[in-house]
């Protein structure tokens, strides 16, 4: 069974680098499939936040990409978010996810994290 | 790109069916049959219920199903049950390996 863990810090200050890492157990991210963060702020809805495949190639909210890198480490089968010049804005629950066949849906989610982006 | 538009809330009696709509353009809903549909519970990480329009995970019960019609797709959930009560959200693929989400709606079983 695919199992997903989101790891990383809670708070976050304004200004600073969010960084989160998902751990993928019971699966090798190099046998393929893209993977994703999703992020969801407190009382709304989902937001698609990037994709990466197993390869290394990256997908992006154009409305993020400015401050984003999604990467994937196959030798520890974990794959990591890094947001940029955090604003309150970006406090959310940051899931990570196993895409689909075709990339363009969710199979498998970790239970998110919630970032508070706070001084 | 904007989030698909949804329904703030629907509902229905047990056994009833309800249908939650998603209405996005023809760069997004309307372009591609790539259309899938989460259920998510308070406090829980979203389940896949639908993808690419109408395709059902393994373990989803058929009361479950996903059509699509021009720029809006729909899911239906027949025999409704207390355990459907949840927030349910549509993702849709939007062209340039980019994906949008829905606004989700909150489903009550009355």
């Amino acid at each position: 069974q695919v199992q997903l863990q989101e790891s990383g810090p809670g708070l976050v200050k304004p200004s600073e680098t969010l960084s989160l890492t998902c751990t993928v157990s019971g699966y090798s991210i190099s046998s393929g499939y893209h993977w994703g963060w999703i992020r969801q702020p407190p009382g709304k809805g989902l937001e698609w936040i990037g994709t990466v495949y197993h390869g290394g190639t990256t997908y992006y909210n154009p409305s993020l990409k400015s401050r984003l890198t999604v990467s994937v480490d196959t030798s520890k089968n974990q794959f990591s978010l890094r947001l940029s010049s955090v604003t309150a804005a970006d406090t959310a629950v940051y899931s990570c996810a196993r895409a689909g066949v075709t990339k363009y849906h969710f199979d498998y989610w970790g239970q998110g994290t919630l970032v508070t982006v706070s001084s | 790109q904007s989030a698909l538009t949804q329904p703030p809330s629907a509902s229905g009696s047990p056994g009833q069916s309800v249908t939650i709509s998603c209405t996005g353009t023809s760069s997004d809903v309307g372009g591609y049959n790539y259309v899938s549909w989460y259920q998510q519970h308070p406090g829980k990480a979203p389940k896949l219920m639908i993808y690419e329009v109408s395709k059902r995970p393994s373990g989803v019960p058929d009361r479950f199903s996903g059509s699509k019609s021009g720029n809006t797709a729909s899911l239906t959930v027949s025999g409704l049950q207390a355990e459907d009560e949840a927030d349910y959200y549509c993702s849709s693929y939007a062209g340039s390996n980019n994906l949008v989400f829905g606004t989700g709606t909150k489903v009550t079983v009355l």
